[in-house]
């Protein structure tokens, strides 16, 4: 069974520019996260999906951040425009139904360097 | 809201020697709480996860940790450490928001094995 795929694995941009991350879940997989990983630091949720609907988007910053889950499979987290303070690696994972105690599996994490 | 604690933000071991990663949660109510893994530039893993039933729960690779609710603590220990143990151990509590419970990492603890 693949686990769950990010692209690009590995990305440079300048400020001010922007970017996207895409997500393929693990198939079936009815709930999708995405995270922030910083240095040194544990992940940080950005927005949770159930399904094709977003149920926790707070800690998003809404103002350059945006996500998508179209059909409810795979997803799309976009960055416009990049800021320094943005440079961190973005985790994606997924979990077979709602319940929060699930297992998560995660995808290898998409590093962003922002110049 | 919830929130999770490491102590110490490296731990180094011998080969062969016990494991004890520390970790405690704010919680007012029991939570759901988790233990992963997360070997360089791969994704988190999860090692186990304790969800009201046995407190001391049984993981992967020899793992375990014990919930002890009147320590609010979940300590992960494995008896005899190996090389291929190195890596970042982070703990994990689900909070409860929005009528749904959210993951919320603590900040890891990278574990040194020396032969």
């Amino acid at each position: 069974e693949a686990g769950v795929v990010q692209s690009p694995r590995y990305k440079i941009i300048e400020k001010k520019q922007p970017v996207a991350f895409w997500c393929n879940p693990i198939s079936g997989h009815n709930t999708l996260y995405w995270y922030l990983q910083n240095l040194g630091q544990g992940p940080e949720l950005l927005i949770r999906y159930e399904n094709e609907e977003a149920v926790d988007d707070s800690q998003l910053p809404k103002d350059r951040f945006s996500a998508e889950r179209l059909k409810g499979v795979d997803s799309t987290l976009k960055i416009q425009p990049a800021e320094l303070g943005d440079s961190a690696v973005y985790l994606c994972a997924s979990s077979f139904g709602l319940k929060s105690y699930n297992e998560q599996f995660f995808g290898p994490g998409t590093r962003l360097t922002v110049l | 809201a919830q929130s999770v604690t490491q102590l110490g933000s490296h731990v180094s071991v011998s080969e062969g020697a016990l494991v004890l990663l520390r970790c405690n949660y704010s919680s007012s109510v029991p939570p759901y709480l988790f233990w992963y893994v997360q070997y360089p530039n791969q994704g988190l893993q999860l090692l186990l996860k304790y969800t009201s039933a046995a407190t001391l729960v049984k993981g992967i690779n020899d793992f375990e940790a014990e919930f002890k609710k009147s320590e609010t603590s979940f300590h992960l220990t494995k008896p005899s450490a190996h090389m291929s143990d190195a890596a970042e151990y982070f703990c994990a509590v689900s909070r409860y928001s929005g009528g749904s419970y959210i993951p919320t990492f603590g900040r890891g603890t990278s574990l040194i094995v020396h032969p």
